[in-house]
């Protein structure tokens, strides 16, 4: 059974610019969340999605936005990108809301 | 708003010395307390759903515990391959948030041989 899968792995980008995250969900499994998390920080919840539509939202602005995909893989775009956007981002997917999330191994966006 | 606060921060052992990893936590409906290990480099790999008081779960040398205000993960005999960031995170049955997850900030086993 392949687990969760995340690209690219890392990502070097800088102030203003925009950037997408890619996220393969576990197979099945039809609701995925999205976190970042900051050097020495436990994971921040930015949003999850439950067949393509966005089903609850973390304190994160307007610019972090995200698609789900009819086979359930998902995609994260940060806008207007800042030096605090640098950070490990995490995507974890679950078979349903009720289920333990999984997680894939995350993209380090460094932000220069 | 919902907390989740670990301790300690950090925490070294020999091995076989077993101690306790403490989380703490204020939310408005549990609907599960959740324990992962994250290796660097690495995503948070699930352990243990707690979802009520009293309730406990074993894997090899750990044991999660659940009371009403806190979790224990208890580690026996750890070996130097236990070493790891030990994250607790809570789910709440707030109607906007979906089925997010709070997170503590973890804990940071290091286990000597």
């Amino acid at each position: 059974e392949t687990g969760v899968t995340q690209s690219p792995t890392h990502l070097i980008k800088t102030r203003g610019q925009q950037v997408t995250l890619r996220c393969s969900s576990q197979s099945g499994h039809n609701t995925v969340s999205w976190y970042q998390q900051a050097l020495g920080q436990g994971p921040q919840f930015i949003f999850q999605y439950y067949r393509e539509e966005e089903n609850g939202r973390g304190n994160f602005p307007p610019r972090f936005s995200g698609l789900q995909f009819p086979n359930y893989s998902s995609e994260l775009n940060v806008n207007a990108l800042e030096l605090d956007d640098s950070a490990l981002y995490l995507c974890a997917s679950s078979l349903d809301a009720n289920q333990p999330q999984h997680f894939g191994d995350g993209t380090r966006l460094s932000i220069l | 708003e919902d907390q989740v606060t670990q301790s300690p921060e950090a925490l070294r052992l020999q091995e076989g010395e077993s101690s306790s990893l403490n989380c703490s936590y204020t939310v408005s409906g549990l609907r599960g307390l959740f324990w992962y290990r994250q290796d660097p480099g690495k995503g948070p790999e699930f352990l243990f759903t707690l979802y009520s008081a009293g309730e406990e779960k074993e894997k090899e040398r750990l044991k999660a515990t659940l009371t009403k205000k806190e979790s224990f993960l208890h580690i026996t005999a750890p070996k130097p391959e236990d070493s790891a960031t030990y994250l607790c995170a809570v789910r709440t049955s707030e109607e906007t948030s979906g089925s997010r997850l709070t997170f503590g900030e973890g804990t940071q086993l290091t286990v000597n041989p």
